[in-house]
């Protein structure tokens, strides 16, 4: 089965810094591979998504990511942070072209500082 | 785009008794809806699959007899906590896929407490 790391619990950086998300994945075939972004109490909200072809994926709110095949890595990137960007943040691996089994990673908390 | 309602946004109930969280594809047919539940500064966790007109799926651990999941229509599933108890107290999302696009939508969450 398929599944999802994501590396830091807690970031923190400053408004109008670049940030970037990391997620590892481990599964046999081609992943579906989504980032979602959740305010508190709140549902969960697509950034972006990678299915196939180019790499470099570009998603709302001016996120974008990349899919690295050779380090199992799909990291999440933004090049300057707004302090609404604050939110937790999720990365997600689905299987087959069904997508049914969805899997998530642990979630990656963002702090903006002023 | 598509929209994924739930309802109740909230909900409080007393220990022993049942509450039905309801699902609703507002846009789009979902021939298959998703259950999560997501602790406090948690993950979501998947609880079950269901298909419309089908029984759930239910994920290793989760007890079927507690979580009844109904899909009688293609635009509609229900969650329903039986007995519930404190420990049941969550965050609920469901999320539905699109018969046509095989995404996930995701309903803006149902917070139960259980007193």
């Amino acid at each position: 089965a398929q599944s999802v790391t994501q590396p830091d619990i807690h970031i923190t950086v400053s408004e109008g810094a670049s940030l970037e998300l990391r997620c590892n994945y481990s599964y046999g075939a081609t992943p579906y591979l989504f980032w979602y972004v959740q305010s508190p109490g709140q549902g969960l909200q697509l950034l972006l998504k990678y299915f196939s072809g180019d790499t470099l994926v570009q998603g709302i709110k001016g996120f974008e990511a990349e899919f690295k095949r050779s380090q199992s890595s799909f990291n999440l990137r933004k090049p300057s942070v707004h302090w609404s960007d604050a939110a937790e943040y999720f990365c997600a691996v689905g299987a087959g072209e069904e997508n049914n089994d969805m899997r998530f990673g642990a979630g990656t908390r963002l702090t903006v500082k002023p | 785009g598509a929209v994924v309602s739930q309802h109740p946004s909230r909900v409080i109930c007393k220990s022993g008794t049942s509450v039905k969280i309801e699902c609703r594809s507002l846009d789009f047919q979902a021939t298959t809806m998703f259950w999560y539940r997501q602790f406090p500064k948690k993950s979501l966790m998947l609880m079950a699959t269901s298909n419309e007109g089908s029984k759930a799926t239910y994920e290793q651990g989760v007890e079927k007899d507690k979580f009844l999941i109904n899909h009688a229509s293609l635009t509609l599933s229900t969650l329903t906590v039986t007995s519930a108890h404190p420990e049941d107290s969550s965050f609920y999302i469901c999320s539905a896929r699109d018969r046509l696009f095989y995404e996930q939508y995701f309903g803006p969450g149902t917070r139960l407490t259980v007193t």
